[in-house]
């Protein structure tokens, strides 16, 4: 069965500090899909990235970079230089296919890493 | 562009209550379309999901159900509710292909007293 272990419940950091949130993953598919998202205290749920199996590249987004390592099944979330408006749960997700075809799928979801920044 | 409403807000239901929660999309068509609950200790639950109008699947045994009567609406329903009931709950949709991103409604905070 898929499974998403986030191991850090919760991070304190001071504003600009860098911090990397961790994700562990496990899954049989060989080929499947990992997420990250970010729920802020007003609760909704914002896509922040998506990344393929096979595309082991790091990318970088302003202050937002991510590290998939499938030999480890990691797929690790930093944020450099922090701001308060960082503060939020953080989750990472995996697919996992649904139905026939392959074209359907359902996302299993970590517990989540509570990250907040102080200024 | 695509947009997803999940109403209401905040409810406030007692032990034993019926409960229904909408939630629709609009800009796309065909979507997947699921059903998650955050309770406390934060983790996501995914609780039913489906493909199409009129397939639904549960993924966890329940005291809910859920029903897609149209294209691009979501209900999750109880005939009665149980104080475990209590939770977040969030409707989210996908494009059918391409493990495209599932983007998540505001949810809506319930409250079995």
């Amino acid at each position: 069965a898929q499974k998403v272990t986030q191991a850090q419940t919760e991070i304190s950091v001071v504003e600009k500090e860098d911090v990397t949130l961790d994700c562990v993953y496990e899954t049989r598919d060989t080929t499947y899909y990992l997420f990250w998202y970010k729920q802020p205290p007003s609760g909704e749920l914002v896509f922040l990235i998506r990344r393929n199996s096979f595309d082991e590249q790091n990318e970088i987004s302003g202050r937002y970079s991510w590290n998939f390592q499938k030999s480890t099944s990691s797929f690790n979330f930093t944020i450099t230089a922090s701001q308060v408006v960082d503060s939020a749960v953080y989750f990472c997700a995996l697919s996992e296919a649904v139905g026939s075809g392959g074209s359907n799928y359902k996302l299993t979801f970590g517990k989540g890493t509570l990250l907040t920044v102080n200024p | 562009s695509q947009t997803i409403h999940q109403w209401p807000a905040t409810l406030v239901q007692p032990v034993g209550s019926p409960l229904s929660l909408e939630c629709t999309v609009e800009g796309t068509s065909n979507p997947n379309l699921y059903w998650y609950r955050q309770a406390a200790g934060r983790g996501l639950q995914l609780l039913f999901y489906s493909i199409g109008i009129g397939q639904i699947s549960s993924e966890v045994p329940q005291n809910l159900s859920a029903s897609r009567p149209q294209d691009r609406q979501f209900i999750l329903s109880s005939k009665k509710l149980l104080l475990s009931d209590s939770g977040f709950y969030l409707c989210a949709w996908s494009r059918g292909f391409d493990n495209s991103p599932l983007h998540f409604g505001n949810g809506t905070r319930l409250t079995v007293t």
